[in-house]
């Protein structure tokens, strides 16, 4: 059964439309990241909470916010698409313990903007 | 700079032929993790080394921790169809435990 959840799995948007990507956990685990991921890269650290703390990348543009309403849910705002912002979008979460740090990676959301 | 780099970052193999990949970083991670991802899915967790020295397998693929924690790779015998996808790996480091580096990682294709 899958512990972390994306939805939906692809979202189209309009140029500057706001939209909205969900994650869910069912790990109970303090920490929830999002990542960019664009064709064959690596996935790109945009944010992360750390139980309620909110860790900001320094590159991360503004265009991108995050919330955490409680430990299960996170969600990713664009608050006004660009064509650069297609991509794919993942969700992860950890329970950050010493020194490991095991990040659990929900299936993604395939972000279109037209 | 903390930076992973993996090699090859393409590579194309028969079915039934062995390949390594190698992820290798100047600086010392207190663990490593090696990720599988298939095309339009997230990445899924295959092991995690801790201990330099380490060697883990899981079926036919092999992985082993650098003794100096800066360096791992993964061996894979008899590749399969199955095992094509991209291959990642990420280290956390001490003195960030909330957050992992990811290398560029290796796409890998395996022809039948």
């Amino acid at each position: 059964d899958a512990m972390v959840i994306q939805n939906p799995r692809y979202q189209v948007t309009q140029f500057g439309k706001p939209v909205t990507l969900s994650c869910s956990q069912t790990l109970n685990h303090n920490v929830m990241y999002w990542y960019q991921q664009k064709s064959s890269q690596a996935p790109k650290l945009l944010f992360h909470y750390y139980d309620k703390d909110f860790n900001n990348e320094a590159d991360t543009p503004d265009n991108f916010q995050s919330r955490r309403p409680n430990t299960s849910f996170c969600f990713l705002d664009i608050r006004s698409p660009g064509l650069g912002d297609a991509a794919m979008y993942l969700c992860a979460t950890s329970f950050s313990l010493g020194s490991k740090n095991i990040q659990y990676f929900g299936a993604g959301t395939r972000l279109s903007v037209l | 700079t903390q930076l992973l780099e993996q090699s090859p970052q393409f590579l194309s193999i028969q079915e039934g032929e062995n390949l390594t990949v190698y992820c290798n970083s100047s600086s010392v991670f207190s663990s490593l993790q090696w990720y599988r991802q298939e095309p339009g899915e997230g990445p899924v967790l295959l092991v995690t080394v801790v201990t330099g020295g380490e060697v883990k397998k899981l079926k036919r693929l092999t992985f082993q921790f650098g003794d100096a924690r800066k360096d791992s790779s993964l061996h894979i015998t008899a590749a399969q169809p199955g095992d094509t996808g991209l291959y990642l790996c990420a280290g956390a480091m001490k003195t960030s435990y909330d957050k992992v580096i990811f290398g560029p990682g290796t796409s890998l294709s395996v022809i039948p």
